[in-house]
């Protein structure tokens, strides 16, 4: 089966950098999304990794390493609006037909 | 900017009866999935819908769930006999072909409260 494992809250500060880490455990694996939900919302994407490598999108960064099954987001100078939580998501599957599997989610606190 | 709604956002029901959410994706998409997260849980996968079928579930979905796309736009679950544990958040997500990623658009959610 799929597991993913992510830290369950992180509190920071606002202004600065903090790195939300997931480590999965899949089989066909395709590639590692990150969303964002903020209470009683909807999940919003924020960045999908196929590849070993750093994407960049604005104040939000994500890795992944796929031999270490292993990847983070890296959100920088935190506003306040910030504050959610995090999900990772697998994307998994095999002969073209995919599903994604979502981990539990970290719930990230900025403080000022 | 195109977004995926969904209606109603709210649906109190009667355990044992039959409800239906429903869901527009956004309209240049091609790719259907609903979602469940139950109060507080993470959200979990139950279907993905594309070319008029169903191309993957899990194995939450089970029979007294089905999918259904009755025209071009709508996009819906069924849950024939709820029951208490079905009280959760449904969300429907709508996606493109691009090959190289799969960015899911989400809608806003359905409550659903059964009693």
């Amino acid at each position: 089966g799929q597991s993913l494992e992510q830290p369950s809250e992180v509190t920071a500060v606002e202004g600065a950098i903090v790195q939300i880490n997931c480590t999965y455990q899949t089989s066909g694996f395709y590639g590692l999304s990150w969303y964002q939900q903020h209470d009683g919302g909807a999940p919003t994407f924020l960045s999908y990794n196929a590849l070993d490598g750093l994407e960049e999108t604005g104040r939000f960064s994500s890795f992944l390493s796929r031999s270490d099954s292993y990847g983070y987001l890296l959100l920088q100078e935190l506003q306040m609006k910030d504050s959610a939580s995090y999900f990772c998501a697998v994307k998994w599957g095999s002969g073209g037909y995919q599903k994604v599997t979502f981990g539990t989610g970290t719930k990230l606190q900025v403080i000022p | 900017e195109p977004e995926v709604t969904q209606t109603p956002s709210h649906q109190v029901t009667q355990m044992g009866q039959e409800v239906i959410l429903r869901c527009v994706p956004i309209s240049n998409h091609l790719y259907f999935y609903w979602y469940r997260q139950i109060l507080g849980q993470k959200v979990e996968f139950l279907v993905s819908f594309y070319n008029n079928e169903i191309s993957e579930k899990s194995e939450i979905f089970d029979d007294q769930f089905s999918v259904e796309r009755p025209d071009g736009s709508n996009f819906t679950l069924k849950i024939r006999s709820t029951k208490l544990e079905d009280s959760a958040m449904y969300f429907c997500a709508s996606s493109t072909t691009e090959a190289t990623k799969n960015i899911q658009y989400f809608g806003a959610g359905t409550r659903l409260s059964v009693l």
